[in-house]
């Protein structure tokens, strides 16, 4: 059974840092592009970032985090990452990871809470 | 950016009823690979996201053939034939052809 979860959430405070982790498990993790989408509470969906299948590959970001956020994975761990920088209020919300399949996001985590605030 | 408008933001539905939600993209959705990047996404209470629809009109695994997707371009349909009580919750549009990826806003399905 495909599987992911997301830890790392809490609360940090603003211009504080966060690393998010997401641990995959019941597919072949380097075959698959992965992403990052966040919900702010009572909001809808946002995507946040997303990487192809290499450590080295290509990745992508929306303009309200590029600068301060970083994705990154560790194909030997099963792992994606999301390091969080310079973090503001509005970046309060449940972050997903979802794995992505020829720009499919076809499985999605339970996700991890992140609040900013001081 | 390309946007994703959806319409209603806010659906109620009769038990056994059909249903329809309309998603239009503000640029068409074709990709350069010939392929249209639309899914619809389900997000029950509490849960996160769940995929139902791919590619505009493909179920994917375990999806209930009562949801379908239809469209071309920049105008795109959920369906739902028969409503369920199960299927209560917020459907989002996305698009997957450019970046950044964008959402619709959701609609909100509710039982009458």
């Amino acid at each position: 059974e495909v599987q992911l979860l997301e830890s790392g959430g809490g609360l940090v405070q603003p211009g504080g840092s966060l690393r998010l982790s997401c641990a995959a498990s019941g597919f072949t993790f380097s075959d698959y592009a992965m992403s990052w989408v966040r919900q702010a509470p009572g909001q809808g969906l946002e995507w946040v970032s997303a990487i192809n299948q290499r450590s080295d590959s290509n990745t992508y970001y929306a303009d309200s985090v590029k600068g301060r956020f970083s994705i990154s994975r560790d194909n030997s761990k099963n792992t994606l990452y999301l390091q969080m920088n310079i973090v503001r209020a509005e970046d309060t919300a449940v972050y997903f990871c979802a794995k992505t399949h020829y720009d499919i996001l076809d499985v999605w985590g339970q996700g991890t809470t992140v609040t900013v605030s001081s | 950016d390309i946007v994703m408008t959806q319409t209603p933001l806010s659906l109620p539905v009769t038990l056994g009823q059909p249903a329809s939600i309309s998603c239009r993209s503000s640029q068409s959705l074709v990709h350069s690979d010939g392929n249209t990047y639309l899914s619809w996404l389900q997000q029950r209470p509490g849960q996160p996201p769940r995929l139902l629809i791919y590619k505009i009109s493909n179920r994917f695994s375990g999806v209930p053939d009562r949801f379908s997707g239809s469209g071309a371009g920049t105008d795109f349909t959920l369906k739902i034939s028969r409503v369920e009580a199960e299927d209560v919750g917020v459907y989002y549009c996305m698009q997957a052809t450019q970046f950044p990826r964008t959402f619709g806003r959701g609609t909100k399905v509710e039982i009458k």
